[in-house]
């Protein structure tokens, strides 16, 4: 099974740090993506990736960076935690580079609360 | 753009009910249609899916079936149980080929015995 893991279950940051949330995956998969899922809002993504040092916006990327250096590896920075960025992160990986039937593998999601 | 509405929830109903979550959605192109299941305290998992129209998805007693003529995807089972309590996003593929995808606003579905 694919397995799709993300490094912290819970954080608790202050306003104005810089906050890292990691994501790694074991299938060797193309593309990333990192969304984030709020009551009422669904998931929304904020940047993916499609390739190693690749990265497009997505649709809230403001406030946001990303980092990919190794192809398993999937990186979310927040610049300047913020408390509207309190919110729940999920990270996700799917198989292959250009596909409209590829399902995406989520990890369990990052519960990050900005105080 | 490509968008994707869900009914509102919470949906509650009781063990063995008929449950129907509606879904529809605006695109262009020929996207492929997604529902995906997440259970308390975990991340979001592939229930099924279909990739053009008039297809049906089926998994685990759910089914959707693709109908291009009404821009819909409800989600159908004939009986639920209290284990299928869980929220429930309705997805469709992206207009350029990068394999992201949108999603609905979720449905949370409570099942009590």
């Amino acid at each position: 099974d694919v397995k799709v893991t993300q490094s912290s279950r819970y954080l608790v940051k202050r306003t104005g740090e810089k906050v890292f949330l990691e994501c790694v995956q074991d299938m060797d998969h193309e593309n990333m993506f990192w969304y984030r899922q709020d009551p009422g809002l669904g998931l929304r993504l904020i940047y993916f990736s499609y390739d190693v040092k690749m990265k497009e916006k997505g649709d809230i990327p403001e406030g946001y960076s990303v980092s990919r250096e190794k192809k398993e590896r999937f990186s979310l920075i927040l610049e300047s935690a913020s408390t509207n960025q309190t919110s729940m992160y999920l990270c996700a990986s799917s198989p292959t580079g250009y596909s409209y039937n590829s399902p995406l593998h989520f990890g369990n999601g990052t519960r990050l609360t900005v105080t | 753009g490509n968008s994707v509405t869900q009914m509102e929830g919470p949906v509650t109903l009781s063990e063995e009910a008929f449950l129907t979550i509606n879904c529809t959605y605006t695109a262009t192109g020929y996207p492929s249609l997604f529902w995906y299941v997440q259970y308390p305290g975990e991340g979001l998992q592939l229930l099924l899916k279909a990739t053009k129209a008039d297809d049906k998805g089926s998994n685990k007693g759910f089914e959707a079936t693709y109908r291009k003529e009404t821009t819909s995807f409800h989600l159908e089972k004939g009986s639920v149980q209290v284990s299928d309590s869980a929220v429930y996003f309705c997805a469709l593929s992206g207009s350029s080929n990068t394999g992201k995808l949108i999603f609905g606003q979720g449905t949370t579905l409570q099942v009590k015995p």
